[in-house]
């Protein structure tokens, strides 16, 4: 079955140092991944997405995240946390098949917080 | 603006009660899905529907029910047989595959 595993649920950083959040995923096709970020309380956003191609995507807000085929991992970086970072993430990876197809499965979360 | 659009934000219910919440797109996408979230729980899905008046069951839909009139609305009934219906429930919508989903800003349903 396809599954998201995000080992971290909770990571604090420094504002100004660096992040990456661990993704690894199971799937038996080439993926489609994501990443969103989450605001308490509120909706969503897609910060970036992997298809097809280079396997570093860039997304918004200087994330970026490296999709590594041998590890299923799709980890997110940052090369300098802002204080305005502090959100919960989500892995997700997308089913590309059958009736479920574009059907996405979420990763629990990482919950990050930011030491000024 | 196109967008999603979830109401109300906050939602209280006496237990026994269905209710009804709405989700509006005007982003002209065929597919829309309903997640249910809950602390340290991630996204899970209750429905979803490719098209217009054809909808699917997720991970999670005992207690709930939808229906998919309109190509820009997907409104989820939470119904009195949903043991535990208190949560944050969040609409999203999708163009294409291999597109991403686009959510709404969700409704906290809090049931007394």
């Amino acid at each position: 079955a396809q599954s998201v595993t995000q080992p971290d649920i909770h990571i604090t950083v420094s504002e100004g140092a660096s992040l990456e959040l661990r993704c690894n995923y199971s799937y038996g096709a080439t993926p489609y991944l994501f990443w969103y970020v989450q605001s308490p309380g509120q909706g969503l956003q897609l910060l970036l997405k992997y298809f097809s191609g280079d396997t570093l995507v860039q997304g918004i807000k200087g994330f970026e995240a490296e999709f590594k085929r041998s590890q299923s991992s799709f980890n997110l970086r940052k090369p300098s946390v802002h204080w305005s970072d502090a959100a919960e993430y989500f892995c997700a990876v997308g089913r590309n098949y059958g009736g479920s197809q574009g059907n996405l499965i979420f990763g629990k979360g990482t919950k990050l917080s930011v030491k000024p | 603006d196109g967008g999603i659009t979830q109401s109300p934000k906050y939602l209280f219910r006496k237990e026994g009660q269905n209710v009804t919440l709405s989700c509006e797109q005007n982003l002209n996408h065929d597919a829309m899905y309903w997640y249910r979230q809950d602390p340290g729980q991630g996204l899970r899905l209750i429905y979803y529907s490719q098209i217009v008046n054809d909808f699917q069951k997720g991970d999670i839909a005992e207690g709930y029910s939808v229906s998919r009139e309109k190509k820009e609305s997907f409104p989820l009934t939470v119904t009195s047989a949903q043991k535990n219906p208190t949560a944050f429930y969040l609409c999203a919508s999708r163009s294409g595959t291999p597109e991403a989903q686009f959510f709404g800003p969700g409704t906290r349903l809090t049931v007394l």
